[in-house]
């Protein structure tokens, strides 16, 4: 079974701090990896999207992929209030669009 | 605005009344599926479609059909169903269903209650 694995928490940062959300994933020939943000009730909501190993930053938001580990992290600098949310891990591995997602992990920053 | 949109948002309804929750998005996305979300489990996928007519299973597909007849829709039928089927459906949508081009965008959710 394909699995990818995250930290529930909660997470709990200051305001102003960097959250660092951290997924693994199973299976070595994933290609595709993702984060999405669900405020509760809300729909998943694509924040960020990594295909090859190393960073790519988006505004406050830093994916980090590394292959080799099965290893994918989200950081989110100067965290706000508002980024309180569950941040979902989401992996593609073949060519049929399926998305599998971690549990998800609990972001609570404190004002 | 780009957008895939679901109805009902909000559905109670009683063990074995047809129903259809429908998705349709209008980005012109070749790529379709549905999810649900239960505590503890997760969102987990029920049926896909990679583009017109085709349709196919994925991982939790009993009890439920799917059509695609049109690029914009993608109708969720539960022919019969059961109190085990009460959970928080997502539609979602992508260009394709293509490793390196998928990036899958949600609906707002289903809320379907089955007593």
């Amino acid at each position: 079974q394909k699995e990818v694995e995250q930290n529930s928490g909660p997470l709990s940062v200051p305001e102003g701090a960097i959250a660092s959300l951290n997924c693994t994933y199973s299976d070595r020939v994933s290609q595709s990896f993702f984060w999405y943000r669900q405020y509760s009730g809300k729909s998943p909501e694509l924040i960020m999207s990594i295909y090859s190993n190393g960073d790519k930053e988006d505004g406050r938001f830093t994916a980090q992929l590394n292959k080799a580990s099965q290893y994918v992290s989200l950081l989110i600098r100067d965290s706000q209030p508002s980024d309180s949310a569950t941040y979902l891990c989401a992996v593609n591995t073949g060519n049929t669009g399926k998305l599998i997602f971690g549990q998800g992990t609990t972001l609570q920053v404190k004002p | 605005e780009a957008q895939v949109t679901q109805n009902p948002r909000y559905l109670i309804t009683v063990t074995g009344k047809k129903l259809t929750v429908t998705c349709s998005q209008n980005m012109n996305h070749e790529y379709m599926s549905w999810y649900r979300q239960d505590p503890g489990l997760g969102l987990r996928q029920i049926y896909y479609s990679m583009n017109v007519e085709v349709t196919d299973k994925g991982d939790v597909p009993e009890g439920y059909k799917v059509s695609r007849k049109e690029k914009r829709n993608f109708p969720l039928i539960l022919e019969s169903p059961s109190p085990n089927q009460t959970s928080l459906y997502f539609c979602a949508s992508s260009t394709t269903g293509l490793a390196g081009y998928n990036e899958q965008f949600f609906g707002p959710g289903t809320r379907l209650t089955v007593l």
